[in-house]
């Protein structure tokens, strides 16, 4: 199957700094990428929807100037928390698609936040 | 607006007999149901998918799922557990056909398989 990498698989930073992380298709061409998070023992909340070459648009309750977002080519996405706090803490996958058909998402092994 | 229901936080099954994690759903349309593993510190790993055709679907690792259109349910089965299936189980709902769309994930239920 498709396999999809992010970059780092583990992050600890100060409060108030900014963490990149990288979501890669790396045998395929994802037209579409998502950004979820996991906090501890609950379930993946959609963060966002992004397309190559487009604005993401993000779900409610997301901000947007905080978590940026950006795909720039059809194999690579970036979410870049920014001015990090400790509740930014969590655990964060994404996924992508290729273009249309009926074909199911396939998800990177995700990246663990930690700020302090 | 669809959403996932996974009525069981947990559900514990001794190794070599039947499990079922329940899921039930709701969409405007048509529905596209995932299921979905997770193992610790671990993305998602895809198990079987239900878009059209047989309400029987068969998966990875000898699990399948049955889609029930009147009861709106597409619990995950397996004949016999093992050990090794001890994991996070998602179930997930899209409303288009396009993987494009958005998914929605229910709760989770960890599955405890003791020896």
């Amino acid at each position: 199957g498709a396999v999809v990498s992010q970059h780092p698989s583990r992050v600890i930073c100060k409060s108030g700094t900014s963490v990149k992380i990288e979501c890669r298709s790396l045998d395929f061409q994802a037209t579409t990428m998502f950004w979820y998070r996991q906090f501890p023992k609950q379930s993946l909340m959609l963060m966002a929807t992004s397309n190559e070459g487009s604005k993401a648009t993000y779900e409610q309750g997301v901000e947007k100037d905080k978590f940026l977002i950006n795909h720039a080519s059809l194999t690579l996405s970036t979410l870049t928390v920014t001015s990090a706090h400790p509740e930014d803490s969590s655990f964060y996958i994404c996924s992508a698609s290729s273009s249309g058909g009926t074909d199911t998402q396939y998800f990177g092994p995700g990246t663990r936040l930690t700020v302090l | 607006a669809q959403s996932v229901a996974q009525p069981e936080d947990q559900v514990n099954v001794a190794e070599g007999n039947p499990l079922t994690v329940k899921c039930t759903y709701s969409v405007s349309g048509n529905p596209y149901l995932f299921w979905y593993v997770q193992y610790p510190n671990r993305g998602l790993q895809f198990l079987l998918k239900y878009i059209t055709g047989d309400n029987l679907v068969k998966g990875s690792y000898g699990f399948e799922a049955e889609f029930n259109k009147s009861q709106t349910s597409f619990h995950l089965k397996k004949p016999s557990a093992l050990v090794s299936d001890s994991a996070l189980y998602f179930c997930a709902v899209r409303d288009s056909y396009s993987s494009a769309s958005k998914i929605i994930f229910g709760s989770g239920t960890r599955l405890s398989i003791r020896p």
